[in-house]
């Protein structure tokens, strides 16, 4: 099973609002990745945790703030977005990090619109 | 420093007929590669690797690509285009900092 869940698939959001995005993956993979996909473009790196420690955060801004519970488990908490923050915002996993090897498989992801 | 650059913004074709999306390199290391597809509104799915292997790789879907490291090229293609083919296809190689470096991707349309 090479299954990355994401919820939820649609979500929009008041400017002021609080929200979370969730993913799950049950391929024992130590490593999971947020990504931020604009229209037409590739995906954006955000996050990557490993063995469920912060490995590398791209200079992100602070309304989006990561959180690994478990190995299986991946949110995103959302406070005080801006409507350039609307976007297709992907989960991923890979078998371990770092690695090049390791091909990374995505979830379906969350199309957030910041009204 | 790594980079991928996808030498069609778009590519049409007819059903039946072969596909062709060209992909180059740059890497200072021996790169590992990807193709990924993205259908719309869905996430992206692995087609195939290139992991310094075969440098002929078979994925899924009838798709293969070849790695060539005399023209840093890792073209993908497929015989026969069906209608389900038609999406986002994007080139990936993995950065020395362990981070996928994207190309900026390819839309394929395909005619009945």
């Amino acid at each position: 099973d090479t299954e990355v869940t994401q919820t939820p698939k649609h979500l929009v959001m008041g400017m002021t609002n609080k929200k979370s995005l969730k993913c799950e993956q049950h391929m024992g993979h130590r490593a999971m990745y947020w990504y931020k996909q604009k229209a037409k473009k590739p995906p954006e790196l955000m996050f990557v945790y490993s063995y469920e420690k912060l490995s590398i955060n791209e200079s992100v801004p602070s309304r989006f703030s990561p959180e690994c519970p478990n190995s299986s488990l991946l949110n995103l908490h959302l406070h005080a977005l801006q409507p350039e923050d609307s976007a297709l915002y992907l989960c991923a996993s890979s078998q371990d990090f770092p690695g090049t090897s390791y091909e990374q498989y995505f979830g379906p992801g969350t199309r957030l619109t910041v009204t | 420093a790594q980079s991928v650059t996808q030498l069609d913004s778009h590519v049409s074709v007819s059903e039946g007929t072969p596909v062709l999306l060209r992909c180059n390199y740059s890497s200072s290391y021996s790169p590992s590669l990807f193709w990924y597809v993205q259908h719309p509104n869905k996430g992206l799915q692995l087609l195939l690797k290139y992991t310094s292997a075969a440098t002929l790789v078979k994925g899924i879907n009838g798709f293969e690509a070849e790695f060539k490291k005399s023209e840093t090229s890792f073209h993908l293609t497929k015989p026969s285009a069906h209608m389900s083919d038609a999406a986002e296809y994007f080139c990936v190689v993995s950065t020395n900092d362990y981070k996928l470096s994207f190309g900026a991707g390819t839309t394929v349309t395909v005619r009945a």
